[in-house]
């Protein structure tokens, strides 16, 4: 593995589904990310975890869950998937957050479309 | 509210210069963010830029003022590889990214 990688790469899910989004990074990048990402709109912040163990509240966090048990995972869980969720989910990571760069480096992204 | 503006899309030559200007309005500032995004890929880092003045490297260099609220990207000698979409994006007062809705670059023979 080199970098962050996500699964699936793509799913196409029914209504009212539950759906993990898994991102897995090899960096020991103590901050993670998720976003979604629209047509005509800029990314926008789901959860994110500044280290492991800690998770915190993005832009648009309902409907969405996470959890940090550890440096390298940070899935994403759909408890219950409504077709506004239809979106490009990138995970990113970054060394420190808040740093003086704290560059974010992304995953591939999962094409997710709720029926 | 906070909100980053870029033009939505924009069309150059191979061989070419363009500038891809990005305003923002937010909550704090603590730098500011290029990335880069060819059709169906991750984002790629480009630049940062915290303190005003123009960064460059290589082809590409980015300016910041801070006064203003203002950025650019300035891609020379484009290629046909730099058709993309270019995202501006400002870490705001609580080091959360705010994110614009990019820039689509077109580049024509």
């Amino acid at each position: 593995i080199a970098g962050i990688t996500q699964a699936p790469t793509s799913q196409i899910l029914a209504a009212g589904r539950r759906m993990t989004l898994r991102c897995t990074q090899d960096m020991r990048h103590n901050a993670m990310y998720w976003y979604r990402q629209d047509l005509g709109l800029g990314l926008r912040l789901i959860h994110y975890s500044n280290t492991a163990g800690t998770t915190g509240k993005g832009e648009v966090p309902d409907g969405y869950s996470v959890s940090r048990a550890n440096t390298d995972d940070f899935p994403l869980t759909l408890a219950s998937a409504v077709p506004s969720q239809t979106s490009v989910y990138f995970c990113a990571s970054s060394d420190e957050a808040g740093g003086p760069t704290d560059t974010q480096y992304f995953g591939p992204g999962t094409r997710l479309t709720v029926l | 509210g906070q909100n980053i503006d870029q033009p939505t899309e924009m069309t150059a030559t191979e061989g070419a210069i363009v500038q891809i200007n990005c305003t923002y309005q937010t909550s704090g500032f603590n730098g500011l963010f290029w990335y880069q995004q060819h059709a169906g890929e991750a984002p790629t880092f480009l630049s940062y830029n915290v303190l005003d003045g123009l960064e460059e490297k290589g082809r590409f260099s980015s300016f910041l003022s801070r006064s203003k609220g203002y950025s650019y990207l300035l891609l020379k000698e484009l290629q046909m590889k730099d058709s993309a979409s270019y995202l501006c994006a400002v870490r705001d007062s609580n080091y959360q990214l705010i994110w614009g809705a990019g820039t689509k670059l077109i580049i024509k023979p």
